[in-house]
Parts: C-alpha cells; sequence; structure tokens
C-alpha cells in the first residue's frame, strides 16, 4: 500500500527566511510524486509533477526535488502571499488503478512579514 | 475555462438524510475521482473512475456511491447521513501526470 508522510505539520517562517519542506513516500514503483498548494476554502492547486531520483523542478520562489525514498519543497525568501497548505501525492504504479493519488497529511506554512 | 465544476458549496443535511453532490468537468478527461479532506489531514480518496460506466471503490467508500453515466459528470450520493461525513469533499479529473480539482463542498451532517 502506498504510503506519504509529510514533515513538518506546519511550519512558521518570516518573510525571506528560506526553510524546506519534506515528503517521504513509499510506493511500488513511482509514476510521479506531485506537488499542490492548498489555500483555505478551495480546492487544491497544480505546482509539480516529478518523475525520477534526480528530478528538480521551479517555479518562481518554489523548488522541488526528488530521491528514491523522499521529496523537498524548498522555499526560498518566502514572502506572505506563500502561506498555504502544500500537500504531496503519489501516483499509483498500477494503470488500472485509474492514476489515482495518495497524498500526505500537507504541511500548513504561515510566512509573517 | 471552468475546469472541475462542484454543486453545491455548503450543505447542512440532518443525520439519516440523503444528498447527491454534483460534479462537472468541461476538459473530455476519462479519470475522475472523489476525495474527502477531514480538518488539518490530507485527501482520502473515495471513488474514482477511468470512464463513463466504470467506476471503482477508493480507501474510504462506505456509505457513499457513484455513477458515471457520461465523460462530463460524476455525482456522488450519500445515503443515510451520519456525523461520520461531516467533510470537504472534493472531485478532481485528470490526464497522466496532472489532476484538476473542484473548489469543493463543504458537508456537515448534524
Amino acid at each position: 500500500e502506498d504510503q506519504v508522510t509529510q514533515s513538518p505539520e506546519a511550519l512558521r517562517l518570516q518573510e525571506g527566511e528560506s526553510s524546506s519542506l519534506n515528503c517521504s513516500y513509499t510506493v511500488s514503483g513511482l509514476r510521479g510524486l506531485f506537488w499542490y498548494r492548498q489555500d483555505p476554502g478551495k480546492g487544491p492547486e497544480f505546482l509539480f509533477t516529478l518523475y525520477s531520483a534526480g528530478e528538480e523542478k521551479e517555479k518562481e520562489r518554489l523548488k522541488a526535488t526528488l530521491t528514491k525514498k523522499e521529496s523537498f519543497l524548498h522555499i526560498t525568501a518566502p514572502k506572505p502571499e506563500d502561506s498555504a497548505t502544500y500537500l504531496c501525492a503519489v501516483q499509483a504504479p498500477i494503470k488500472a488503478a485509474g492514476n489515482k493519488l495518495t497524498f500526505g497529511g500537507g504541511t500548513r506554512v504561515l510566512v509573517k512579514p | 475555462n471552468a475546469g472541475v465544476t462542484q454543486t453545491p458549496k455548503f450543505r447542512i443535511l440532518k443525520i439519516g438524510q440523503s444528498m447527491t453532490l454534483q460534479c462537472a468537468q468541461d476538459m473530455n478527461h476519462n479519470y475522475m475521482y472523489w476525495y474527502r479532506q477531514d480538518p488539518g489531514m490530507g485527501l482520502k480518496l473515495i471513488y474514482y473512475s477511468v470512464g463513463a460506466g466504470i467506476t471503482d471503490k477508493g480507501e474510504v467508500p462506505n456509505g457513499y456511491n457513484v455513477s458515471r453515466s457520461t465523460t462530463e459528470d460524476f455525482p456522488l450520493r450519500l445515503e443515510l447521513a451520519a456525523p461520520s461525513q461531516t467533510s470537504v469533499y472534493f472531485c478532481a479529473s485528470s490526464y497522466p501526470g496532472r489532476a484538476f480539482f473542484g473548489q469543493g463542498t463543504r458537508l456537515t451532517v448534524v
């Protein structure tokens, strides 16, 4: 059974204070690891998909990296508008399982000005 | 672009009542999903569909039913609502490599 664990559960940062979020996963054959951002009262918003160890993707102040056991979401010089819950998910390895995603519990990030 | 549209946005049900959460997508995706999200938690899969007429159970299907008569629509039915079904429900559709989520339905069962 696929398992995804995110840490820390919550993170308070000062504006400009860089940090990293961790996503550890156990899956029998990774087809994709996803990062989503979720604002209060909204649905998850897609950020990145990573497919193989060593892969990196960037978007503005966010950079996602992937190893064989975990992924990191690095937030560089965050701004208050980066405050959100960040969700990590892995994709089922078997095509017949409908490409479904298994999510971690999320990391709530609060960036103070 | 409408994407994934869910209705209603909010609903309060009494214990034992039934309701249908509506979900529609206009991206012609074959894959659609229903997730629930409890406070401070990640999303748990209730049901999913790989195409019209094909549905399957996810991680937490008890108390729910789905149907998929068209590519666009994937309604979720709650029969005999229970307090444990108080949650936020998200519908999603996907192609390989990316899933798109609706804005959610906040359901309270009292």
